[in-house]
């Protein structure tokens, strides 16, 4: 059963602390991106990954981390340098990262820092 | 930077009434276009997708969207809701100059009532 996993669904942290959140697909993907969904904000890219062993920030990569040491995970990591890290995180890939290309998303994780 | 505007955040009507969802970008040049739907629970899934030829564009479970480039506007339409179209819709720009990422716009949360 091909797709992409997202895990925990829902994750509490202390504030100051950086937590990780996991994505993998095994859709055989060569891109992967991370997105942070708020309320009447739409979807904003935090990183992306066009191909292992590299990424390129998004539009709010502040105060994030990626790694792409595998094909198939995309792991993000919120650090204590984002000042407002509530919120619904989504990952996604499509098959390159280039034009046409449809991008497949994942459960998402809804990261609530108390 | 390019944007998306999606003007209703929510709509509500009854089963069986015509949808019609806004999207305006903000770019000159030559894009790719997207609709996603997100319904309560489920991952974010492609409704259809716009590329290049016939500007009327058809998509699953009965949608379709008009692509009119002198008005930069992408509006999502379906003739006949169900209750089941309960969701938010994203629309998507994707433009090659900024390196394929999709810019999405606010969501419009859609309410059938039965």
């Amino acid at each position: 059963d091909g797709g992409i996993t997202q895990s925990p669904k829902y994750l509490f942290r202390k504030e100051g602390q950086n937590v990780t959140l996991s994505c993998e697909q095994n859709l055989n993907h060569d891109a992967m991106y991370w997105y942070r969904q708020d309320p009447g904000q739409g979807l904003r890219l935090i990183y992306y990954s066009q191909i292992v062993n590299d990424f390129q920030k998004g539009d709010i990569a502040e105060g994030y981390s990626v790694s792409r040491e595998k094909k198939e995970s995309f792991p993000l990591t919120v650090t204590s340098a984002q000042k407002n890290p509530t919120a619904f995180y989504l990952c996604a890939s499509s098959r390159v990262a280039s034009q046409r290309e449809t991008q497949y998303f994942g459960p998402g994780t809804r990261l609530l820092v108390l | 930077a390019q944007s998306v505007s999606q003007h209703n955040h929510h709509v509500i009507l009854s089963e069986a009434a015509s949808l019609e969802l806004g999207c305006n970008y903000s770019y000159g040049g030559t894009v790719n276009l997207f609709w996603y739907v997100q319904y309560p629970g489920q991952h974010l899934q492609l409704l259809l997708k716009y590329f290049s030829g016939d500007p009327l564009v058809k998509g699953i479970k009965g949608f379709e969207a008009e692509f009119i480039k002198s008005k930069f506007s992408f509006n999502l339409r379906k003739p006949s809701v169900q209750w089941s179209d309960t969701a938010e819709y994203f629309c998507a720009v994707q433009i090659k100059a900024a390196g394929n990422k999709l810019t999405f716009g606010g969501g419009t949360r859609v309410l059938v009532k039965p």
